[in-house]
Protein backbone atom coordinates (compact mmCIF):
# COMPACT_ATOMS: atom_id res chain seq x y z
CA UNK A 1 0.00 0.00 0.00
CA UNK A 2 1.02 3.25 -1.15
CA UNK A 3 1.48 5.61 2.72
CA UNK A 4 1.03 9.07 2.75
CA UNK A 5 2.87 11.38 5.17
CA UNK A 6 1.82 14.86 5.96
CA UNK A 7 3.61 17.87 8.47
CA UNK A 8 2.93 19.81 9.55
CA UNK A 9 0.33 18.43 11.28
CA UNK A 10 -0.68 21.53 13.06
CA UNK A 11 -0.81 24.84 11.60
CA UNK A 12 -1.26 28.28 13.33
CA UNK A 13 -1.80 30.78 11.12
CA UNK A 14 -2.05 34.59 11.54
CA UNK A 15 -5.16 35.70 8.88
CA UNK A 16 -3.44 37.54 5.90
CA UNK A 17 -0.36 35.57 6.27
CA UNK A 18 0.71 32.12 3.81
CA UNK A 19 0.21 28.92 4.90
CA UNK A 20 1.96 25.27 3.33
CA UNK A 21 1.39 21.68 3.76
CA UNK A 22 3.93 19.17 2.43
CA UNK A 23 3.13 15.56 1.40
CA UNK A 24 4.84 12.74 0.58
CA UNK A 25 4.35 9.22 -0.72
CA UNK A 26 5.83 6.43 -0.14
CA UNK A 27 5.40 5.67 -3.87
CA UNK A 28 5.74 7.74 -6.71
CA UNK A 29 2.45 8.67 -8.11
CA UNK A 30 3.29 9.99 -11.36
CA UNK A 31 0.95 7.88 -13.87
CA UNK A 32 2.50 6.76 -17.14
CA UNK A 33 -0.06 9.44 -18.88
CA UNK A 34 2.17 12.19 -17.10
CA UNK A 35 -0.10 13.10 -14.18
CA UNK A 36 0.02 12.78 -10.61
CA UNK A 37 -2.75 10.82 -9.29
CA UNK A 38 -2.30 13.59 -5.86
CA UNK A 39 -5.51 15.44 -4.46
CA UNK A 40 -6.21 17.62 -1.87
CA UNK A 41 -8.89 17.76 0.33
CA UNK A 42 -10.32 20.42 3.23
CA UNK A 43 -12.78 19.24 6.01
CA UNK A 44 -14.24 22.21 7.65
CA UNK A 45 -15.67 22.10 11.17
CA UNK A 46 -19.00 20.03 11.30
CA UNK A 47 -18.64 19.29 7.59
CA UNK A 48 -18.07 16.52 4.92
CA UNK A 49 -14.64 16.80 2.76
CA UNK A 50 -14.81 18.90 -0.40
CA UNK A 51 -12.35 18.87 -2.93
CA UNK A 52 -9.76 21.64 -3.27
CA UNK A 53 -7.01 20.47 -5.66
CA UNK A 54 -6.85 17.35 -8.12
CA UNK A 55 -4.01 15.85 -10.20
CA UNK A 56 -1.57 17.76 -7.69
CA UNK A 57 -1.99 21.01 -9.40
CA UNK A 58 -5.64 21.38 -10.88
CA UNK A 59 -7.88 24.20 -8.64
CA UNK A 60 -11.79 22.23 -7.99
CA UNK A 61 -14.66 24.06 -9.46
CA UNK A 62 -15.16 27.15 -7.08
CA UNK A 63 -11.74 27.03 -5.47
CA UNK A 64 -10.49 30.59 -4.30
CA UNK A 65 -7.01 31.27 -6.70
CA UNK A 66 -5.49 32.03 -3.45
CA UNK A 67 -4.98 27.99 -3.09
CA UNK A 68 -2.34 26.35 -5.15
CA UNK A 69 -0.73 22.70 -5.37
CA UNK A 70 2.50 21.64 -6.68
CA UNK A 71 4.82 18.52 -6.71
CA UNK A 72 5.33 15.78 -8.46
CA UNK A 73 6.35 12.04 -7.76
CA UNK A 74 6.71 11.56 -4.07
CA UNK A 75 6.51 15.19 -2.72
CA UNK A 76 3.60 17.87 -2.58
CA UNK A 77 2.45 21.08 -1.45
CA UNK A 78 -0.42 22.53 -0.75
CA UNK A 79 -0.07 26.77 -0.12
CA UNK A 80 -2.64 29.04 0.79
CA UNK A 81 -1.07 32.76 -0.46
CA UNK A 82 -2.84 34.80 1.96
CA UNK A 83 -5.18 32.61 5.25
CA UNK A 84 -8.60 33.51 5.54
CA UNK A 85 -10.83 32.69 8.65
CA UNK A 86 -13.36 30.46 6.43
CA UNK A 87 -10.40 28.21 5.57
CA UNK A 88 -9.93 27.09 9.33
CA UNK A 89 -9.89 22.69 9.42
CA UNK A 90 -8.53 19.39 8.56
CA UNK A 91 -6.48 19.25 5.19
CA UNK A 92 -5.76 15.78 3.68
CA UNK A 93 -4.37 14.68 0.57
CA UNK A 94 -5.10 11.49 -0.89
CA UNK A 95 -3.09 8.95 -3.38
CA UNK A 96 -5.79 8.03 -6.10
CA UNK A 97 -3.01 6.14 -8.50
CA UNK A 98 -3.62 2.87 -6.66
CA UNK A 99 -6.18 1.14 -4.76
CA UNK A 100 -6.13 0.80 -1.99
CA UNK A 101 -6.50 4.41 -1.95
CA UNK A 102 -5.25 6.38 1.33
CA UNK A 103 -4.85 9.79 3.01
CA UNK A 104 -2.62 11.49 4.87
CA UNK A 105 -2.81 11.95 8.41
CA UNK A 106 -4.45 15.17 7.89
CA UNK A 107 -3.08 18.76 9.04
CA UNK A 108 -5.68 21.08 11.26
CA UNK A 109 -5.29 24.62 10.58
CA UNK A 110 -5.84 27.14 12.37
CA UNK A 111 -6.21 30.75 13.23
CA UNK A 112 -4.10 32.38 15.45
CA UNK B 1 -28.13 20.50 -7.96
CA UNK B 2 -26.02 17.89 -7.03
CA UNK B 3 -26.50 15.56 -4.43
CA UNK B 4 -25.68 12.69 -2.16
CA UNK B 5 -27.83 10.99 0.95
CA UNK B 6 -26.44 8.22 2.88
CA UNK B 7 -28.75 6.38 5.45
CA UNK B 8 -28.75 2.83 7.05
CA UNK B 9 -26.24 3.53 10.08
CA UNK B 10 -26.70 2.95 13.67
CA UNK B 11 -26.00 1.30 16.61
CA UNK B 12 -25.07 -2.69 16.07
CA UNK B 13 -23.52 -5.53 18.51
CA UNK B 14 -20.04 -7.02 17.25
CA UNK B 15 -20.31 -9.20 14.67
CA UNK B 16 -23.68 -7.93 13.05
CA UNK B 17 -24.56 -6.84 9.83
CA UNK B 18 -25.32 -2.97 8.51
CA UNK B 19 -26.73 -1.91 5.08
CA UNK B 20 -25.64 1.43 4.37
CA UNK B 21 -27.13 3.00 1.28
CA UNK B 22 -26.47 6.40 -0.98
CA UNK B 23 -28.96 8.09 -3.14
CA UNK B 24 -27.42 10.39 -5.86
CA UNK B 25 -29.26 13.03 -7.67
CA UNK B 26 -28.93 15.98 -9.94
CA UNK B 27 -26.27 13.83 -12.20
CA UNK B 28 -26.17 10.87 -14.47
CA UNK B 29 -25.41 8.43 -11.75
CA UNK B 30 -24.98 5.45 -14.34
CA UNK B 31 -21.83 7.09 -15.51
CA UNK B 32 -19.90 7.96 -12.63
CA UNK B 33 -17.87 5.65 -10.15
CA UNK B 34 -18.69 5.84 -6.47
CA UNK B 35 -16.66 5.84 -3.33
CA UNK B 36 -17.02 5.00 0.40
CA UNK B 37 -14.57 6.93 2.79
CA UNK B 38 -15.10 6.26 6.41
CA UNK B 39 -13.59 8.42 9.78
CA UNK B 40 -13.34 7.14 13.14
CA UNK B 41 -14.38 9.52 15.97
CA UNK B 42 -11.99 12.11 15.95
CA UNK B 43 -9.62 10.24 13.42
CA UNK B 44 -8.58 10.70 10.06
CA UNK B 45 -9.92 10.19 6.48
CA UNK B 46 -9.75 6.54 5.25
CA UNK B 47 -10.88 4.61 2.02
CA UNK B 48 -13.05 2.03 2.44
CA UNK B 49 -14.24 1.18 -1.06
CA UNK B 50 -14.96 1.78 -4.39
CA UNK B 51 -17.37 0.54 -7.44
CA UNK B 52 -17.14 1.18 -11.22
CA UNK B 53 -20.24 3.22 -13.29
CA UNK B 54 -21.19 -0.28 -14.19
CA UNK B 55 -20.49 -1.91 -10.86
CA UNK B 56 -18.43 -4.03 -12.50
CA UNK B 57 -15.17 -3.73 -11.10
CA UNK B 58 -15.24 -3.28 -7.31
CA UNK B 59 -12.11 -2.49 -4.63
CA UNK B 60 -11.81 -2.73 -1.07
CA UNK B 61 -9.17 -1.57 1.65
CA UNK B 62 -7.68 -4.40 3.37
CA UNK B 63 -9.30 -3.80 6.82
CA UNK B 64 -12.50 -4.81 4.98
CA UNK B 65 -11.92 -7.04 2.13
CA UNK B 66 -14.11 -9.96 3.20
CA UNK B 67 -16.61 -8.77 5.07
CA UNK B 68 -17.53 -6.01 3.80
CA UNK B 69 -19.79 -5.91 -0.39
CA UNK B 70 -20.02 -2.60 -2.66
CA UNK B 71 -23.09 -2.92 -5.13
CA UNK B 72 -24.85 -0.24 -6.99
CA UNK B 73 -28.25 -0.10 -8.84
CA UNK B 74 -28.30 2.37 -11.36
CA UNK B 75 -32.24 2.36 -12.06
CA UNK B 76 -32.13 3.41 -8.23
CA UNK B 77 -29.63 6.32 -8.35
CA UNK B 78 -27.96 3.80 -5.43
CA UNK B 79 -24.95 2.59 -4.19
CA UNK B 80 -24.71 0.39 -1.33
CA UNK B 81 -22.54 -0.93 1.58
CA UNK B 82 -23.16 -4.24 2.89
CA UNK B 83 -21.26 -4.40 5.88
CA UNK B 84 -20.86 -8.23 7.88
CA UNK B 85 -18.98 -9.48 10.65
CA UNK B 86 -18.23 -5.83 12.29
CA UNK B 87 -15.90 -4.73 15.15
CA UNK B 88 -15.39 -2.28 17.53
CA UNK B 89 -12.88 -0.55 15.41
CA UNK B 90 -15.50 -0.40 12.04
CA UNK B 91 -17.22 2.67 14.73
CA UNK B 92 -17.19 5.79 12.22
CA UNK B 93 -19.29 8.38 10.06
CA UNK B 94 -19.41 6.17 6.76
CA UNK B 95 -19.11 9.03 3.51
CA UNK B 96 -20.22 8.29 -0.15
CA UNK B 97 -18.06 10.29 -2.51
CA UNK B 98 -18.92 10.54 -6.69
CA UNK B 99 -15.53 10.05 -9.04
CA UNK B 100 -14.21 13.09 -10.67
CA UNK B 101 -13.37 12.25 -14.42
CA UNK B 102 -11.59 14.62 -16.02
CA UNK B 103 -9.22 12.51 -15.81
CA UNK B 104 -11.31 9.25 -14.75
CA UNK B 105 -10.88 8.29 -10.99
CA UNK B 106 -8.72 11.38 -10.65
CA UNK B 107 -10.57 12.65 -7.20
CA UNK B 108 -13.83 12.43 -5.67
CA UNK B 109 -15.67 15.87 -6.10
CA UNK B 110 -19.25 15.54 -4.28
CA UNK B 111 -19.80 14.16 -0.58
CA UNK B 112 -22.54 13.35 1.51
CA UNK B 113 -22.99 14.28 4.75
CA UNK B 114 -22.34 10.95 6.10
CA UNK B 115 -24.05 8.13 7.96
CA UNK B 116 -22.89 7.16 11.45
CA UNK B 117 -22.20 3.35 12.33
CA UNK B 118 -21.65 2.54 15.92
CA UNK B 119 -20.29 -1.28 16.53
CA UNK B 120 -20.92 -2.27 20.63
CA UNK B 121 -22.18 -4.08 22.77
Amino acid sequence: DIVMSQSPLSLPVTPGEPASISCRSSQSLLHFNGNNYLGWYLQKPGQSPQLLMYLGSSRASGVPDRFSGSGSGTDFTLEISRVEAEDVGVYYCMQVLQTPYTFGQGTKLEIK
Amino acid sequence: EVHLVESGGGLVQPGGSLRLSCEASGFSFGTFGMTWVRQAPGRGLEWVSAISASGGGTFYAPSVKGRFTISRDNSRNTVSLQMNSLRADDTAMYYCAKEFQSPPWSAFDVWGRGTLVAVSS
